[in-house]
């Protein structure tokens, strides 16, 4: 399978712990983005890399959260001293990057809940 | 303000019956326009994308949607609705320079009756 996988699928966690979660892209695909999506909402951008370069950020992103792309593959995103607030999906998607007009592939989403 | 509005929470169609969900935007310029369906415990699903050209775009699973500008509306079709189709529709819109930092709408979920 060569879909964008997500890793865990499932976390429960306590308020203040630090969780991580991982995403791996299509292999070709230089492009990865974050979004949030919590219970009855569409998806809200978080970040996005090209490579291993994190270009935007989004406001939602509080300094609590940080996200990495290494060596431009996998990425990762910490959520430290997790809130309730912090509860949601958290999915991933890739794209090949090649222009404007690339689709973006997600993932199954990483669903966390904290106590 | 950028933004995607899904008029309808929830709708509930019976099988067979035709379907049609709403999507309007609010963007500065065209911007690249998708729709994309979501199964429960399932990411996100590229149903079809409207880049420029015909305004009429096919998509899978037997879905269409047609772009008007003059309406800022970009509406999901499809003829003939199946019990799999039962799911959540999001509409989203990105730049035309690239399609990152896509806003997506609230969503409109889908029931299907016998």
């Amino acid at each position: 399978d060569t879909g964008v996988s997500q890793d865990p699928r499932h976390k429960i966690t306590k308020r203040g712990q630090n969780v991580t979660f991982r995403c791996d892209p299509i292999s070709e695909h230089n492009r990865l983005y974050w979004y949030r999506q919590t219970l009855g909402q569409g998806p809200e951008f978080l970040t996005y890399f090209q490579n291993e370069a994190q270009l935007e950020k989004s406001r939602l992103l509080s300094d609590r959260f940080s996200a990495e792309r290494p060596k431009g593959s996998f990425s990762t995103l910490e959520i430290q001293r997790t809130e309730q607030g912090d509860s949601a999906m958290y999915l991933c998607a890739s794209s090949s990057g090649q222009g404007a007009r690339e689709t973006q592939y997600f993932g199954p989403g990483t669903r966390l809940l904290v106590l | 303000a950028q933004s995607v509005t899904q008029p309808d929470i929830h709708i509930t169609v019976s099988e067979g019956a035709s379907l049609e969900l709403r999507c309007n935007y609010s963007y500065g310029a065209t911007p690249y326009l998708f729709w994309y369906v979501q199964s429960p415990g399932q990411g996100l699903q590229l149903l079809l994308k409207y880049f420029s050209g015909d305004t009429l775009v096919q998509g899978i699973k037997g879905f269409e949607a047609e772009f008007k500008r003059s309406q800022s509306s970009f509406n999901l079709r499809k003829p003939s609705v199946h019990w799999s189709d039962a799911a959540e529709y999001f509409c989203a819109v990105a730049p035309n320079t690239g399609g990152f930092k896509t806003i997506f709408g609230a969503g409109t979920r889908l029931f299907v009756k016998a």
